[in-house]
């Protein structure tokens, strides 16, 4: 069956250009995370949705970061005016309610 | 804040050479422990979830165990194709946000 996917799976930006990364969840998964995942260090929370509900962003690091999942499907993480401390994989999981999250391939972002 | 802190860091092993993993945590309130394998430039791979103190689950070679303070990941006779990274994540109860809190990571290597 599907698992979550991603995209692209790598993406490389100049400073200061605007990126969006694309999870599409396994069907009938209600709730969707993003992770960010520093080299050498465990997944770190960023936000969380309930459907279409973000019901967390306490994890996102700047309001240059912005995600939507607008019909509770298809979720997109946005970062604008990216820094090189942004470099890092996002991963996107999905699980059924609070149950076992399941993980995507990831995004590595590169910014230069 | 919830906290989760594996050892070792990294772990080299001879094939056959059975061992185990930490996994130490402070969470308020235990929803749930889980453990993912991490491949070089994959997500994490779901492996295992449990939910109070005394639960054991094993699939092959590996077995998880779970006490208040923390969980053990059990390698029995590895072969080279467990080398990777293992991934120990902590849900907490109460609220609405599911999010997993991770460690580090404890990177395994068997050698034939």
């Amino acid at each position: 069956g599907a698992g979550v996917s991603q995209s692209p799976r790598y993406k490389v930006a100049k400073r200061g250009q605007d990126v969006a990364l694309r999870c599409d969840p396994i069907s009938g998964h209600v709730s969707l995370f993003w992770y960010q995942q520093a080299l050498g260090q465990g997944p770190e929370f960023l936000t969380y949705f309930q459907n279409e509900a973000q019901l967390d962003k306490s994890g996102l690091p700047s309001d240059r970061f912005f995600a939507e999942r607008p019909e509770g499907s298809v979720s997109t993480l946005k970062i604008q005016r990216t820094q090189q401390e942004d470099s890092a994989v996002y991963l996107c999981a999905s699980s059924l309610a609070f149950g076992t999250q399941y993980f995507g391939p990831g995004t590595r972002l590169t910014v230069l | 804040e919830d906290q989760v802190t594996q050892s070792p860091e990294a772990l080299r092993l001879q094939e056959g050479e059975s061992s185990s993993l930490n996994c130490s945590y402070t969470v308020s309130g235990l929803r749930g422990l889980f453990w993912y394998r991490q491949d070089p430039g994959k997500g994490p791979e779901f492996l295992f979830t449990l939910y109070s103190a005394g639960e054991e689950k094993e699939k092959e070679r590996l077995k998880a165990t779970l006490t208040k303070k923390e969980s053990f990941l059990h390698i029995t006779a590895p072969k080279p194709e467990d080398s990777a990274t293992y991934l120990c994540a902590v849900q907490a109860g109460g609220g609405s946000n599911y999010k997993l809190t991770f460690g580090k990571g404890t990177l395994l290597t068997v050698n034939p």
